[in-house]
């Protein structure tokens, strides 16, 4: 099974400077790849997903996260935050072949006006 | 398009009692999902249904957990008896299709709370 770690569990920035929040998972091997935001007491929502092609994926929001198969890392950057954007945020992998998608412990955004 | 719908959204309920948990798919989604989420964790997955079928229970603690999805839409999740370190928050969430690679619908959640 696929493991997810997200070693940054809170990330404090300045309204409209740049984020990145890391995601590193286990295997390369036919994996698929999300990223989910999730508001304060709301379900989890999908930001993007990486299944295979191109290696820079888009989402909505402004967000967008590269998929680096030799880091193995799916890193969620945007150019410039909001205040909106204050949230947790969770990184998510699966493999071809497997139901099961394996979550990481989150990481929440925090951004300063 | 209604979401996931789930009731009820707060529950406190004293250790070794029961409770239950309802949730409601978005229409014509095959798989529905139970996650458990702990504070400070990531959501886990409890028991994932393909139809009215099992696809993965593996992490459901069936000792006291129990599961099931009726006529393959609605699906009820009860703890019996609730520990202490059953309090989290209960997420439904369903797909069109099963597999790895599909995206996951979330209703909002039920908090337990275990006192």
């Amino acid at each position: 099974a696929q493991s997810v770690t997200q070693l940054d569990s809170q990330v404090p920035v300045f309204e409209e400077a740049p984020v990145e929040l890391r995601c590193n998972y286990s295997s390369s091997v036919s994996v698929y790849l999300f990223w989910y935001v999730q508001y304060p007491n709301q379900g989890l929502q999908l930001l993007l997903k990486y299944l295979s092609g191109s290696t820079l994926v888009k989402g909505i929001n402004g967000f967008e996260a590269e998929f680096n198969k030799s880091q193995t890392s799916f890193h969620l950057r945007k150019p410039s935050v909001h205040i909106s954007d204050t949230a947790e945020y969770f990184c998510a992998a699966g493999r071809r072949g497997y139901q099961k998608v394996t979550f990481g412990t989150g990481t929440k955004l925090q951004v300063i006006p | 398009e209604a979401g996931v719908a789930q009731s009820p959204r707060y529950k406190i309920i004293e250790k070794r009692q029961s409770v239950a948990f309802w949730c409601n798919p978005i229409s014509g989604h095959a798989t529905l999902y139970w996650y458990q989420q702990i504070l400070g964790q990531g959501p886990k997955l409890l028991i994932q249904f393909q139809n009215n079928g099992v696809v993965d229970d593996s992490q459901l603690p069936k000792d006291r957990f129990s599961a099931e999805r009726l006529k393959g839409v609605d699906s009820t999740l009860k703890i019996q008896p609730a520990k202490l370190e059953d309090s989290a928050v209960y997420l439904c969430a369903s797909s069109l299709v099963g597999g790895s690679n599909t995206e996951a619908f979330f209703g909002q959640g039920t908090r337990l709370t275990v006192v």
